[in-house]
């Protein structure tokens, strides 16, 4: 039971913007950097995010992270089809002493 | 090119071990922090251990006294031994990296290999 809490799902139709939350606590989000991946199961993980709210090399900028307190938001602008996979947030959890990920959201394009 | 590599998956008997490899090529394990994530069937994904530039582990709660991660650096290879394994440790395992100059990412993946522990 993962210890970051996304919403299950989220949708909308092309080139519309979609929002993903990310809700941890002090021991996580509040005091660690966090990471956002696009993810279609039976392939590679993709790094989207990271140190917050920079992008990797190669990602467009539809793709936006920033922080608040204990919540991380993940924002994707012109929502293509091609963007429908499931999206995870990910930290380091200072009371765990692991990593960690969030729940996963699947983005789907109406 | 920088790429990961997994190998050793396969169908396991409930109480078998298995040993997972991850060659890396374009890049030096031991200066980087090596991961292991799975994704059990339907499920998210989930950290299962980490090895650190100074040969350092640590391990999620739900494989510790079970699992252990190694490397070799002469084949620039991270490994996974897993033992005593059970039906919920099915689920296709990936290797990754913690580059350290991102904190706490993991910008490279493999493609992932597959465990299922069934009788």
């Amino acid at each position: 039971q993962s210890v970051l809490t996304q919403p299950p799902s989220v949708s909308a139709a092309p080139g519309q913007k979609v929002t993903i939350s990310c809700s941890g606590s002090s021991s996580n989000i509040g005091n660690n950097y966090v990471s956002w991946y696009q993810h279609l199961p039976g392939t590679a993980p993709k790094l989207l995010i990271y140190d917050n709210d920079k992008r990797p090399s190669g990602i467009p900028d539809r793709f936006s992270g920033s922080k608040s307190g204990t919540s991380a938001t993940l924002g994707i602008t012109g929502l293509q089809t091609g963007d429908e996979a499931d999206y995870y947030c990910q930290t380091w959890d200072s009371s765990l002493s692991g990593y960690v990920f969030g729940t996963g959201t699947e983005v789907s394009v109406l | 090119e920088v790429q990961l590599v997994e190998s050793g998956g396969g169908l396991i008997q409930p109480g078998g071990s298995l040993r997972l490899s991850c060659a890396a090529s374009g890049f030096t394990v031991s200066s980087n922090y090596m991961i292991w994530v799975r994704q059990a069937p339907g499920k998210g994904l989930e950290w299962v251990s980490v090895v650190y530039r100074g040969g350092g582990t640590k391990y999620a709660d739900s494989v510790r006294g079970r699992f252990t991660t190694s490397r070799d650096n002469s084949k620039n290879t991270v490994y996974l031994q897993m033992n005593s394994l059970r039906a919920e440790d099915t689920a296709v395992y990936y290797c990754t990296r913690d580059p350290i100059t991102m904190k706490d990412a993991f910008d490279i993946w493999g493609q992932g290999t597959m465990v299922t522990v069934s009788s």
